[in-house]
């Protein structure tokens, strides 16, 4: 598997509080990807980075931010946390091209009560 | 915007016997990637066609990219309980740097 670690795995947090998800890649990737995986809607783009401090949205943007400070950790934050934001996260990484294949991390699974 | 839609949703199969599942895309695609998540896994690269018409294969797992290139199907022959897990389809616009992915097709083996 492709050296992708992502932190927390587990989170349960309060409505209206600040949430930050890690991504952290060892493959000096340089597209980095946020994805949210909710029942009946597949995988979904939040953000992506095409390098470092390049940013671009995604379909579910709303509500999240990013940030690339290096090319290895891709930050994600709900800056003030909803329930509809309940999900399991997942971060992506691909190399040469942008339509290169994706390899996944294991996931975060957050939970917004 | 780009939409990619999985048929069907789910997929019971006997052990044994063969499937198909089919992914249709609103737009032409540069190209196909097909993906595996075994249940509560990270999904899978499993291949990907740039070709109108091509066709490859993985052992028992076979994939085709439509003519138009706004099609694709997977099509496994002789289930195995090892199958078991949600096979997404997704693929890359014109554009080429954001991956649709389809809501997937979650397949249950029956022993």
């Amino acid at each position: 598997d492709a050296g992708i670690t992502q932190s927390p795995r587990h989170k349960v947090t309060e409505t209206g509080t600040p949430v930050t998800l890690r991504c952290h890649q060892t493959e000096n990737h340089r597209y980095m990807y946020w994805y949210r995986q909710d029942p009946g809607h597949g995988l979904r783009l939040i953000h992506y980075s095409y390098g470092v401090k390049d940013t671009d949205k995604g379909e579910v943007s709303d509500g999240y931010s990013v940030s690339r400070s290096k090319t290895e950790d891709f930050l994600l934050t709900l800056e003030s946390a909803t329930s509809s934001q309940t999900s399991v996260y997942f971060c992506a990484i691909s190399g040469a091209g942008a339509n290169q294949p994706q390899h996944f991390g294991d996931g975060t699974r957050l939970s917004i009560l | 915007g780009q939409q990619v839609m999985q048929i069907p949703q789910y997929q019971h199969v006997q052990e044994g016997e063969d499937f198909t599942t089919y992914c249709n895309s609103s737009t032409t695609l540069s190209n196909i990637q097909w993906y595996k998540q075994r249940p509560g896994g990270h999904p899978v690269f499993l291949i990907q066609l740039v070709k109108s018409g091509e066709v490859k294969k993985q052992k028992r797992l076979t994939f085709q990219f439509g003519e138009a290139k706004k099609n694709s199907s997977l099509h496994i022959t002789a289930t195995q309980t090892t199958d078991v897990g949600t096979y997404f389809c997704a693929g890359h616009g014109a554009a080429g740097n954001k991956l649709t992915f389809g809501g997937g097709t979650r397949v249950l083996v029956k022993p």
